[in-house]
C-alpha cells in the first residue's frame, strides 16, 4: 500500500542539539510539505519542496533547515537555533502543481525538549 | 493574504447529537476539501468538494460548497465518541502551485 511514513514517533532533545525528523513517501508524489502544530492550534508551514533538489522556505523556516535529495524523502532538521522546538510535526505529500486532489498526511512526530 | 476560518473554534456535545461547522474565505475557492485530525495523528482527508453548490456525504458526514465559492459547510450527523478530533477545511491557493491554505480547525469533543 502506498502512503507517507514518520519516524520516529516520539523524540526527546536536550536543549542546544539538533534532530533530524524522517519523512518517506512511496506514492510517487512530486510536492511534499513540513507543518509544526501547537497545541490547540493549526498547521503552520515550515518548509515545501515542489521537485527534487529544490525546496522552499515557509511561514516558519527559522531555526530549521531540510533537503530533497531524492523524491521519495524530505527529512527535516531542528537545529539548535530553533528556540521552542516542542511541538507536534507533520508531513504531508501531494502530486504536485495542479493538485486539487489535496495532501496525503502522515502520522506525525512529536518531539519534546528536556 | 488568503485565510480560511473556521467556526466554531471547539465544540463539546453528547453522543448522538448533530454538528454543524462552517468555513469561510475573503476569496473565491475552486476546490475544498475537509480533513480530520484523530489525536496524536495525521490529517485524513474526509470529503473533497469541487462545484459550487455541490453536496457530498461520505457515511454521517456532509459537507457542502457554498454557491458564493467562499464557504463550505460540514455536518456530523448522530455524533458517536470517535468523532472526537479536530476537523480542518482546506483549499488550494490560487496561484496554482498544488500548495493548499488551510484553516485553524474546530475541535470536537463528545461526551458519552
Amino acid at each position: 500500500d502506498g502512503g507517507i511514513t514518520q519516524s520516529p514517533k516520539y523524540l526527546f532533545r536536550k536543549e542546544g542539539q539538533n534532530v533530524t525528523l524522517s519523512c518517506e513517501q512511496n506514492l510517487n508524489h512530486d510536492a511534499m510539505y513540513w507543518y509544526r502544530q501547537d497545541p490547540g492550534q493549526g498547521l503552520r508551514l515550515i518548509y515545501y519542496s515542489q521537485i527534487v533538489n529544490d525546496f522552499q522556505k515557509g511561514d516558519i523556516a527559522e531555526g530549521y533547515s531540510v533537503s530533497r535529495e531524492k523524491k521519495e524523502s524530505f527529512p527535516l532538521t531542528v537545529t539548535s537555533a530553533q528556540k521552542n522546538p516542542t511541538a507536534f510535526y507533520l508531513c504531508a505529500s501531494s502530486p504536485g502543481q495542479g493538485n486539487n486532489y489535496g495532501y496525503t498526511f502522515g502520522s506525525g512526530t512529536r518531539l519534546t525538549v528536556v | 493574504g488568503q485565510q480560511l476560518n473556521q467556526s466554531p473554534q471547539s465544540m463539546f456535545i453528547q453522543e448522538g447529537e448533530d454538528v454543524s461547522m462552517n468555513c469561510t474565505s475573503s476569496s473565491i475557492f475552486n476546490t475544498w476539501l475537509w480533513y480530520k485530525q484523530d489525536p496524536g495523528e495525521g490529517p485524513v482527508l474526509l470529503i473533497a468538494l469541487y462545484k459550487a453548490g455541490e453536496l457530498t456525504s461520505n457515511g454521517r458526514l456532509t459537507a457542502q460548497f457554498g454557491i458564493t465559492r467562499k464557504d463550505s459547510f460540514l455536518n456530523i450527523s448522530a455524533s458517536i465518541p470517535s468523532d472526537v478530533g479536530i476537523y480542518f477545511c482546506a483549499g488550494p491557493k490560487p496561484s496554482n502551485t498544488g500548495k493548499l491554505i488551510f484553516g485553524q480547525g474546530t475541535t470536537l469533543q463528545v461526551k458519552p
